[in-house]
């Protein structure tokens, strides 16, 4: 079945700054790659996600890339603030499964 | 437009005892997922449901847990006897079923932090 590995577990930055967090996955078959936010005590919400057929998305201050040849896709915040703090989860899925992988979470903390 | 709805919220059980946990999906929404989540871990799937249908239940234990999506009505997820390693926040989403994409956005519901004493 799918793996899927998330890093880091916990990631501190400064207001202002950029945050990465980076996941990989086992499955050639995978082709649909959500992100999800998890502010504490509340449910996941998705954020962005990205498909197969593309190497990149943006969404304002959030873009996602995909590298399908080294089974590995990004999450980047941009000019991060105190409200982008939560837990990301990564996930990744295929046509047949229906069923996202999902990666043990990355803690980010945006310090003011 | 609500979303996906789960009672209870918060549910206290004593070993042994029965847990009873129930997701009403999006309206539209025929695909039912459940999802463990253990404190500063991710989402471990369960069970994925379709109307009076089990489609995979490869995540959930063999034993004491069951779930169902009856064609009326919310899904429920079942757990018997109780014990304190089933502590865990259960969250339930759901999706559409749409034939001409490969790819069905999860909707999550607010879950239910299960606390068995």
């Amino acid at each position: 079945g799918e793996n899927v590995e998330q890093h880091p577990s916990t990631l501190s930055v400064q207001e202002g700054d950029s945050a990465v967090i980076k996941c990989t996955y086992s499955d050639s078959a995978s082709n649909y790659f959500p992100w999800y936010k998890q502010e504490l005590g509340k449910r996941p919400q998705l954020i962005i996600d990205i498909r197969s057929n593309v190497g990149e998305k943006k969404d304002q201050r959030i873009a996602v890339t995909l590298n399908k040849t080294a089974k590995h896709f990004s999450l980047h915040i941009t000019e991060t603030q105190p409200e982008d703090s939560a837990v990301y989860f990564c996930a990744a899925s295929n046509k047949g499964s229906y069923i996202p992988t999902f990666g043990r979470g990355t803690s980010l903390i945006v310090h003011p | 437009n609500a979303g996906v709805m789960q009672n209870p919220r918060h549910l206290v059980r004593r070993r042994g005892q029965e847990a009873r946990l129930r997701c009403s999906p999006m309206k539209g929404h025929s695909h039912v997922y459940w999802y463990r989540q253990l404190p500063e871990e991710g989402l471990k799937f369960m069970v994925y449901l379709q109307k009076e249908n089990i489609i995979d239940e490869s995540g959930m234990p063999k034993e004491r847990f069951s779930a169902e999506f009856p064609k009326e009505g919310p899904s429920i997820l079942r757990i018997q006897q109780v014990v304190r390693g089933d502590s865990a926040a259960y969250f339930c989403a759901s999706s559409r079923f749409d034939t001409s994409s490969s790819y069905n956005e999860q909707f999550f519901g607010p879950g239910t932090r299960l606390t068995v004493l």
